[in-house]
């Protein structure tokens, strides 16, 4: 199993372009998350989605737009990316968000924002 | 809205000395999780605590959950160089449904 992937692991983007991350997962778990690192920092929640067709705002959700494809995928856009979007960003992935099951993560992707 | 610190931010041991993380919710959580994140890396599962007052070991590792739900605490014994990484407490509270982390401590163990 691969568990939880994401692409691209690296991207660089120059201010004002748009861009999306992929997330998928093969566990059939229900709730999927997406977070924000920056550097010496913790984990902030952008979006997450408990279940396939609902998505809901975290601490940081400005500048982003996020989709659940169907249950294994859920995608993070950025519309015109700023520097200050500059950072790791994960997802996750829980089997059922009410019961705040273990989150398993994605390698992360590293995303420069010039 | 839901707010989880940790306390200390970074800590930095000899090899064998002790080390505890502190972690602080704004609001009661239904249980807390705790992660290993090691550098470059992604976090890692730990173990959950659901009871008020659990303590659960693994090891070198002995975690408690407070008796009011809304604080918990990490405690290594004796480190080693592979604990290395940073440490994060996560919860969720209520019917936010938002799994939260908290800040995270660093920790550096040299010999």
């Amino acid at each position: 199993n691969a568990g939880v992937t994401q692409t691209p692991k690296f991207q660089v983007l120059k201010t004002g372009q748009s861009m999306t991350l992929q997330c998928a997962q093969d566990m059939n778990h229900n709730s999927m998350y997406w977070y924000r690192q920056d550097p010496g920092m913790g984990l902030r929640l952008i979006y997450y989605s408990a279940s396939e067709g609902t998505t809901d705002k975290g601490e940081v959700p400005n500048g982003y737009n996020v989709s659940r494809l169907n249950k294994r995928e859920f995608s993070l856009r950025l519309e015109s990316a700023a520097p200050s979007q500059t950072s790791v960003y994960f997802c996750a992935s829980t089997v059922h968000i009410i019961e705040a099951t273990e989150a398993f993560f994605g390698q992360g992707t590293r995303l420069t924002v010039v | 809205g839901q707010q989880v610190m940790q306390i200390p931010q970074y800590q930095h041991v000899q090899e064998g000395e002790d080390f505890t993380t502190y972690c602080n919710s704004s609001t009661t959580l239904s249980n807390i999780q705790w992660y290993k994140q090691r550098p470059g890396g992604h976090p890692v599962f730990l173990i959950q605590l659901v009871k008020s007052g659990e303590v659960k070991k693994q090891k070198r590792l002995t975690f408690q959950f407070g008796e009011a739900k809304k604080n918990s605490s990490l405690h290594i014994t004796a480190t080693q160089t592979t604990d290395v990484g940073t440490y994060f407490c996560a919860g969720i509270s209520g019917t936010a449904s938002k799994l939260t982390f908290g800040t995270g401590t660093r920790l550096q163990v040299t010999l």
